[in-house]
């Protein structure tokens, strides 16, 4: 069972930076993963962030941005901002049509 | 306006059914794979199911294979989740969403499915 990897929980102070990172526990990510990244605050449905590793949905700020680092894709925001203060996740292609999501990371801005 | 609206869920008892649909508006859905993802209450998200742009191709995670069937009617723009032999572990907020470039694009509101004891 493939298992995504996040970090349970980050801060950030307003105008930070703050990487947040998506793994693999076996293994290590790859542009083939086509990682992509969620945010979702509460009572809200997911808005689509980032996708393909580094490409910006419509109408996402510039200040987040996706790589690869390392071993895993990382969610990069610059300027932390008090709403970005959100659930965050990441979501791996693993192949034959399967998807996982990781489990989440919860950023608190303060 | 790109638009999503789930609808169908509710409460359900052990071993029941259930078909959520997903009706798609303002984008040419026949052009989309389409998604289901869900989120059981307090959880994170995950996903269920997808369907290629003619229907051809399906997949499923496996906690669902064998139990659910995913569906698409593109001559009326909504995506399909037949639910069977439902388990108490499948209660969550049901959320479809189109694919683009591997990734969830646009997503909808989500409907509810409950479990029942």
């Amino acid at each position: 069972q493939t298992v995504v990897t996040q970090e349970s929980s980050f801060s950030v102070s307003p105008g930070g930076t703050v990487t947040l990172t998506c793994g693999l526990r076996s293994g290590s990510v790859s542009n083939t993963n086509y990682p992509s990244w969620y945010q979702q605050t509460p009572g809200q449905a997911p808005r689509t962030l980032i996708y393909s590793t580094n490409i910006r949905s419509s109408g996402v700020p510039d200040r987040f941005s996706g790589s690869i680092l390392g071993n895993k894709a990382a969610l990069t925001i610059t300027g932390a901002q008090a709403d970005d203060e959100s659930d965050y996740y990441c979501v791996l292609y693993m192949g034959s049509g399967i998807r996982v999501f990781g489990g989440g990371t919860k950023l608190t801005v303060l | 306006e790109v638009q999503l609206l789930e609808s169908g869920g509710g409460l359900v008892q052990p071993g029941g059914s259930l078909r959520l649909s997903c009706a798609g508006s303002g984008f040419t859905f026949s052009s989309y794979a389409m998604t289901w993802v869900r989120q059981a209450p307090g959880k994170g998200l995950e996903w269920v199911s997808s369907i290629s742009v003619s229907g051809t191709n399906t997949y499923y995670t496996d906690s669902v294979k064998g139990r659910f069937t995913i569906s698409r009617d593109n001559s009326k723009n909504t995506l399909f989740l037949q639910m069977n032999s439902l388990r108490a572990e499948d209660t969550a907020l049901y959320y479809c969403a189109t694919l683009l470039s591997h990734a969830f694009d646009v997503w909808g509101q989500g409907t509810m499915v409950t479990f029942s004891s």
